[in-house]
């Protein structure tokens, strides 16, 4: 799978958008981009996943470049309940053992007042 | 629909005895992963079933831990002989089918302590 690389931190005011970027030069053509947070004691939870077009659902907007070697998660209206760590993983299309997922150490986000 | 449900959520264990961590996933979810993650760590992998058949056991320690996930019930993940360094929140997650397009939903988790 495609290493992703995404800053350690970041804050984002309350109510206003948080932009989270991932750079994941190595992908292939292929690989699907997901994006998972984990808020603290609580398991990861899926937010959104794309390959080539812009994607969005009720909790977020994705973005991936054109080259598709970089992708930014957007927030729209950050709460504070929406500190968490947010990973970036690239996944491989094929079955066996390349189905799973592979956390990196993702990037803290916190949201404040 | 009830998502990936895991039990017991918090389980204390002395050195030396075993651990059994359960895992039903979701409706209609075929595919079963264990992830661990140590205090204050990333989620590492450990084991990914279907039923009846390990897949990818790469992440897994070679002694003490096993993994199945019967053709009826839950996945059961066991620790035999647990030492404090087992200590741990066990994450079990569930697709549908393999690979892109089966997203992977998970759990919240049993917290394992052992003293």
């Amino acid at each position: 799978d495609a290493k992703t690389t995404q800053p350690t931190s970041m804050d984002c005011a309350e109510g206003r958008a948080a932009n989270l970027p991932c750079n994941h030069s190595t992908i292939s053509g292929n690989e699907y981009v997901y994006w998972y947070r984990q808020i603290h004691s609580q398991g990861p939870q899926y937010i959104i996943h794309g390959l080539k077009n812009n994607e969005t659902n009720e909790m977020a907007s994705l973005i991936i470049t054109e080259d598709r070697k970089s992708s930014t998660l957007i927030l729209p209206h950050a709460t504070l309940r929406d500190t968490a760590v947010y990973y970036c993983i690239v996944r491989s299309p094929h079955t066996g053992t390349a189905s799973k997922l592979t956390f990196g150490t993702g990037t803290r986000l916190q949201v404040t007042l | 629909n009830a998502g990936v449900m895991q039990n017991p959520r918090h389980l204390v264990r002395r050195r030396g005895q075993e651990a059994r961590l359960r895992c039903s996933p979701m409706k209609g979810h075929s595919h079963v992963y264990w992830y661990r993650q140590l205090p204050e760590e990333g989620l590492k992998f450990m084991v990914y079933l279907q039923k009846e058949n390990i897949i990818d056991e790469s992440g897994m320690p070679k002694e003490r831990f096993s993994a199945e996930f019967p053709k009826e019930g839950p996945s059961i993940l066991r620790i035999q002989q647990v030492v404090r360094g087992d200590s741990a929140a066990y994450f079990c997650a569930s697709s549908k089918g393999p690979g892109d397009g089966n997203t992977i939903y998970f759990g919240e988790g049993s917290w394992l302590t052992v003293v």
